[in-house]
């Protein structure tokens, strides 16, 4: 089975450009969730989506990021216009559909490094 | 609201020396509690996870955590760490009602020879 995928796992891009992160969720698992970690600080949580639903996006800056997770295919994060300050690992992870109140566990993918010049 | 405190940003100890890394967190309702593992360059590796049941909770690699709802604690230990251990490690908690998770900012760990 394997886990979380994300691609690229590196991404270069230039001031303004737009950058664009899949993520395939582990098979069988219907959430998935997007998290930021800027140089030398923990993961930040960005964004929690279920197939063709956003359930929370209060970690999402308000401008330039968008997050979609369709019926097919991965869950793209989409930055626009990149800036300098975005710059980070940005990671995936997923988990199975939940079944009552508790804690679903989440699996992580590798990250991918986004650099704008 | 819901928080995670790593107090220690940086530890060095010495191979073979106790390791402890401390956790706080901050969640009014039951916590599940992590601790994950990240060299550098790398994503996270999964080390334990507290869900309910012992407090006393055993991982990979050797490490172990506690839970004590007292102090709102789940620290980390191993007793002899090897270098191998050289990496940064976060403690995250997360949140049953949404599912989601938050992390504290990290302990980076030296070994020294």
């Amino acid at each position: 089975n394997a886990g979380v995928m994300q691609n690229p796992r590196h991404l270069v891009r230039r001031r303004g450009q737009e950058a664009r992160l899949r993520c395939s969720p582990m098979k069988g698992h219907s959430h998935v969730y997007w998290y930021r970690q800027l140089p030398e600080e923990g993961l930040k949580f960005m964004v929690y989506l279920q197939k063709e639903n956003i359930i929370d996006e209060s970690g999402m800056p308000k401008e330039r990021f968008s997050a979609e997770f369709p019926k097919e295919g991965p869950s793209i994060l989409r930055i626009q216009q990149v800036v300098r300050g975005d710059s980070a690992a940005y990671f995936c992870a997923s988990s199975p559909l939940r079944e009552g109140p508790s804690y679903n566990e989440q699996f992580f993918g590798p990250g991918t490094r986004l650099t704008v010049l | 609201a819901q928080s995670v405190t790593q107090p220690d940003i940086h530890i060095t100890v010495s191979e073979g020396a106790s390791l402890e890394l401390r956790c706080n967190y901050s969640y009014g309702a039951t916590p599940y509690l992590f601790w994950y593992v990240q060299s550098p360059g790398q994503g996270l590796q999964l080390l334990l996870k507290y869900f309910s049941g012992d407090t006393l909770v055993q991982g990979i690699k050797g490490f172990e955590a506690e839970f004590k709802r007292s102090q709102s604690s789940f620290n980390l230990r191993k007793p002899s760490v090897h270098w191998s251990d050289a990496a940064e490690y976060f403690c995250a908690v997360g949140r049953g009602n949404n599912n989601d998770m938050r992390f504290g900012a990290g302990t980076r760990l030296t070994v020294k020879p």
